[in-house]
């Protein structure tokens, strides 16, 4: 069975102020892929990233950023200089060989101006 | 424009009512599936197709059924609605699995349901 781990239900931060946050998986495949999704206030869920278990490059794109380690299963994603519009839902969500996309609790993130 | 519509947006229905979501895709994509979105457990996978005629249980398929007789369009239909699911529901499709290519998930708007 796979499981993602957001540990951070809530997190607020001030404008400007630097954001990460944390997704823990497990999955007993070898071969596996990783989500982000924005799900701002209207409701829509929005696609950010998508990594494979192979690929443990770094990223980044604009303000956001993102780091994946395998040796410590973990995805975590910054927001840098965060902004209002910024403020959402995030979840983190792993799909691997049985066809299920399998996401975590989310994270809800408050930017405050 | 490259969409995957929900309809209704928005439900409140009784206990034991039969209802049907709708979901439509016109992107010709292979995999649809469906979700449900509660507080503090995220989105979990009710079903997801394959392929028209092909479809599969996810992990809280309890109370739903699906069909998929064509390509774009997937319907959760909830034959004897209880209040345990009232939830917000969404609707998703991609090229082939997510596993292929370089491929993600397009969601539909969601549809809030409530049973009363």
């Amino acid at each position: 069975a796979q499981k993602v781990t957001q540990a951070q239900t809530e997190i607020s931060v001030v404008e400007k102020e630097d954001v990460t946050l944390d997704c823990v998986y497990e999955t007993r495949d070898t071969t596996y892929y990783l989500f982000w999704y924005k799900q701002p206030p209207s409701g829509e869920l929005v696609f950010l990233i998508r990594r494979n278990s192979f690929d443990e490059q770094n990223e980044i794109s604009g303000r956001y950023s993102w780091n994946f380690q395998k040796s410590t299963s973990s995805f975590n994603f910054t927001i840098t200089a965060s902004q209002v519009v910024d403020s959402a839902v995030y979840f983190c969500a792993l799909y691997s060989n049985d066809y299920k996309l399998s996401f975590g609790a989310g994270t809800t993130v408050t930017v405050r101006a | 424009e490259a969409q995957v519509t929900q309809n209704p947006r928005y439900l409140i229905t009784v206990t034991g009512k039969k209802l049907t979501v709708t979901c439509s895709q016109n992107m010709n994509h292979e995999y649809m599936s469906w979700y449900r979105q509660d507080p503090g457990l995220g989105l979990r996978q009710i079903y997801y197709s394959m392929n028209v005629e092909v479809t599969d249980k996810g992990d809280v398929p309890e109370g739903y059924k699906v069909s998929r007789k064509e390509k774009r369009n997937f319907p959760l239909i909830l034959e004897s609605p209880s209040p345990n699911q009232t939830s917000l529901y969404f609707c998703a499709s991609s090229p082939n699995p997510l596993g292929v290519g370089n491929t993600e998930a397009f969601f539909g708007q969601g549809t809030r349901l409530t049973v009363v």
